[in-house]
């Protein structure tokens, strides 16, 4: 079972970036996908979810309205579009699988990425 | 959002039981879980829906919740159990995580 992120990077503010997750191992659509951030040396940071379907999303107050959660089902892949971004996003990004297919929320994540660093810098 | 308190550090002498606290609103009407992180590593769930271990996680990791308080339990800490600790729980539709505690076996 493994998850492997990609597409991290430098990026301005104010620019774009996406970033892309591969999954194996695992029956993929059947379960929810998670992103979580880490800013260097901090704590961890709950950013997007996406339901095993892709027909439900939510996002964190910080990122809703510039962040956008996807996945292709037949690719075993989920993304994550960063738009706008911020000195406040400069994080490691991980891509984590919820425990139990059945839930979308409310359940802890047992699989979780190497993770990917975007830096937001000018 | 609500928000989850652990305390900054513990530490404990190897072979003793280590109990790290969690405290949040209504805590106890919600499922906790658990990530051990190591420095440089991703996270790992090592308790999930307040005392659920996964495969693979050694039976000296336990979970309880009261009230307002979860704790994971270490017991007959090892060496290799030095790392940050973060407990999450949700809050309607986010994930929150506390802001980890740092465990240093002296």
């Amino acid at each position: 079972v493994q998850l492997v992120e990609s597409g991290g990077g430098v990026v301005q503010p104010g620019r774009s970036r996406r970033l892309s997750c591969a999954a194996s191992g695992f029956t993929f659509s059947s379960y929810a996908l998670h992103w979580v951030r880490q800013a260097p040396g901090k704590g961890l940071d709950w950013v997007a979810v996406i339901s095993f379907d892709g027909s439900d999303e939510f996002y964190a107050d910080s990122v809703k309205g510039r962040f956008t959660i996807s996945r292709d089902n037949s690719k075993n892949t989920v993304s994550l579009q960063m738009n706008n971004l911020r000195a406040e996003d400069t994080a490691i990004y991980y891509c984590v699988k919820i425990v139990d297919k059945n839930q979308l929320l409310f359940d802890g994540f047992d699989i979780w990425g190497q993770g990917t660093l975007v830096t937001v810098s000018s | 959002s609500s928000e989850l308190t652990q305390p900054p550090s513990v530490s404990v002498s190897p072979g003793q039981t280590a109990s790290i606290t969690c405290s949040g609103d209504k805590l106890v009407d919600k499922y906790v879980c658990w990530y051990q992180q190591k420095a440089g590593q991703s996270p790992v769930l090592v308790l999930y829906r307040d005392t659920e271990r996964p495969s693979g996680i050694p039976e000296r990791f336990s979970g309880s919740i009261s009230g307002n308080t979860a704790t994971l339990t270490i017991s007959g800490t090892q060496a290799m159990d030095e790392a940050d600790y973060y407990c999450q729980a949700w809050d309607i539709t986010t994930a929150v995580f506390g802001a980890g505690t740092k465990v240093t076996v002296l």
